[in-house]
């Protein structure tokens, strides 16, 4: 089975800087995809960024961007130019590659101080 | 786009009552499934189905039933509801993982209380 730990709980960041979001995650398998959503006040989950295992290349979206490191088991988000719309939970998630379910972290709650 | 749409968004029972959460989608998505946030755990998957007529467990079965008798409706029942399941019920859906990005659609989330 596959787990996905998010050591960090809570996290603020004063607007328009950097911050970084840590993931973990243990499996024995080769190929599957990973995940960041975002969940904010309004309780909709969003997807943020998706990152497939075979490739090299890390992940970006405008602002949002990854840092995978496959051997390290690590999928890390970095959010530049933080802006006061980030403020959110985030998830960070896995699935196997051939299969539909996610497995989540426990999520850290980010607050982007004005 | 309607997308994943739940309803009830609220709802408050008392132990031992029964309900069903109902969850429906316009985007023809083969998979849905039923997840459960609780504070400090994430979510966790309660049922899934890969097309209509097939149901199975996830991590968090017990206490919960499914059906899917259509392709776009995949109703959650509580069928004895208890303080435990207490939680934020979200539905989600998306493409078999041969044909789509592996993209999940959440709806809004529906709040149970259970007194």
């Amino acid at each position: 089975a596959q787990t996905v730990t998010q050591s960090q709980p809570e996290m603020s960041v004063q607007e328009a800087e950097t911050v970084t979001l840590s993931c973990t995650y243990d499996t024995s398998e080769s190929n599957y995809y990973l995940f960041w959503y975002k969940q904010p006040p309004s309780r909709q989950m969003i997807l943020v960024i998706r990152q497939e295992a075979y490739k090299q290349q890390n992940a970006t979206e405008n602002r949002f961007s990854v840092n995978f490191q496959k051997a390290a088991k690590s999928f890390s988000l970095k959010i530049s130019d933080s802006q006061l719309g980030d403020t959110a939970m985030y998830f960070c998630a896995f699935m196997k590659f051939g299969n539909e379910k996610l497995t989540f972290g426990t999520g850290t709650r980010l607050t982007i101080i004005p | 786009n309607a997308g994943v749409t739940q309803t009830p968004k609220f709802q408050v029972l008392k132990t031992g009552q029964s309900m069903t959460l109902q969850c429906a989608q316009d985007m023809n998505h083969e998979y849905m499934s039923w997840y459960r946030q609780d504070p400090g755990m994430g979510l966790r998957l309660i049922h899934y189905s890969v097309g209509a007529g097939i149901t199975d467990q996830g991590e968090v079965p017990n206490g919960y039933n499914v059906s899917r008798s259509t392709t776009e409706d995949f109703p959650l029942r509580l069928l004895s509801a208890a303080p435990s399941q207490t939680s934020v019920y979200f539905c989600a859906s998306s493409y078999l993982w041969t044909s789509g990005s592996g993209e999940l659609f959440f709806g809004e989330g529906s709040r149970l209380t259970v007194l």
